[in-house]
């Protein structure tokens, strides 16, 4: 199993629909970590969180210690947010090496 | 001028042939990673360094060696380069445990 689970792998949804990713982890962690990944390759930093609720414009990260989950949720969904979105870890022991989830592919359709 | 820059973007390269990926970062971050992405897998840590004179092997670190020239150059190379090899490559810098890592555009790295 997996340290860090995301789940869906794929999601297509409708221009202007609420949209939730999921991401289960197994260890303790300092840090979670929520990165984009565009068509192009190139990945940009989203939100890291160790607690609480963060939000950066329509996008909104939570997460919950207790349960070890976090949730990547998008408001009034576009089709410029269609990318893949990839949760990440940073265990509270040992180095600092991030542990990544294999993605989450969105696709909104117009 | 993009905080974290990888040269070249992409680059075909063949069996047997040495090849340097290179990385270079402004902001001024002392810690720098080198990772591997395959598809359907998450990023795989290749190797890492904490400073100048600290070089960490990563998860996957067989077949690649690295440079650190300076804080804000670290470079990765493949001695002999093998079709297993064929990836995206990222680099990334970050100050630390507690705060977040800016990631360069990556290198797409095809081994024929």
């Amino acid at each position: 199993k997996n340290e860090v689970e995301q789940s869906p792998q794929n999601l297509t949804a409708q221009e202007g629909e609420f949209i939730t990713i999921n991401c289960s982890y197994s260890v303790g962690i300092s840090a979670l970590h929520w990165l984009q990944q565009h068509p192009g390759g190139g990945i940009v930093s989203l939100f890291m969180l160790s607690s609480g609720k963060k939000k950066h414009g329509r996008l909104i990260a939570t997460i919950n210690i207790q349960e070890k989950h976090s949730s990547l949720h998008i408001t009034a969904s576009h089709p410029r947010d269609s990318a893949v979105y990839i949760c990440a870890v940073s265990p509270n022991f040992g180095n600092e090496k991030l542990t990544f989830g294999t993605g989450t592919r969105l696709t909104i359709i117009p | 001028d993009a905080d974290v820059t990888q040269t070249p973007r992409n680059r075909i390269t063949k069996t047997g042939k040495r090849i340097m990926l290179e990385c270079s970062q402004t902001k001024g971050h002392d810690r720098m990673y080198w990772y591997r992405q395959d598809p359907g897998l998450g990023l795989q840590l290749i190797y890492y360094s904490f400073d100048v004179k600290d070089i960490n092997k990563g998860e996957i670190s067989d077949g690649y060696s690295v440079s650190r020239q300076a804080q804000a150059k670290f470079s990765l190379s493949l001695e002999s380069a093998i079709p297993n090899q064929t990836a995206l490559y990222f680099c990334a810098t970050s100050e630390g445990r507690d705060y977040g890592y800016t990631f360069g555009s990556g290198t797409r790295l095809t081994v024929v």
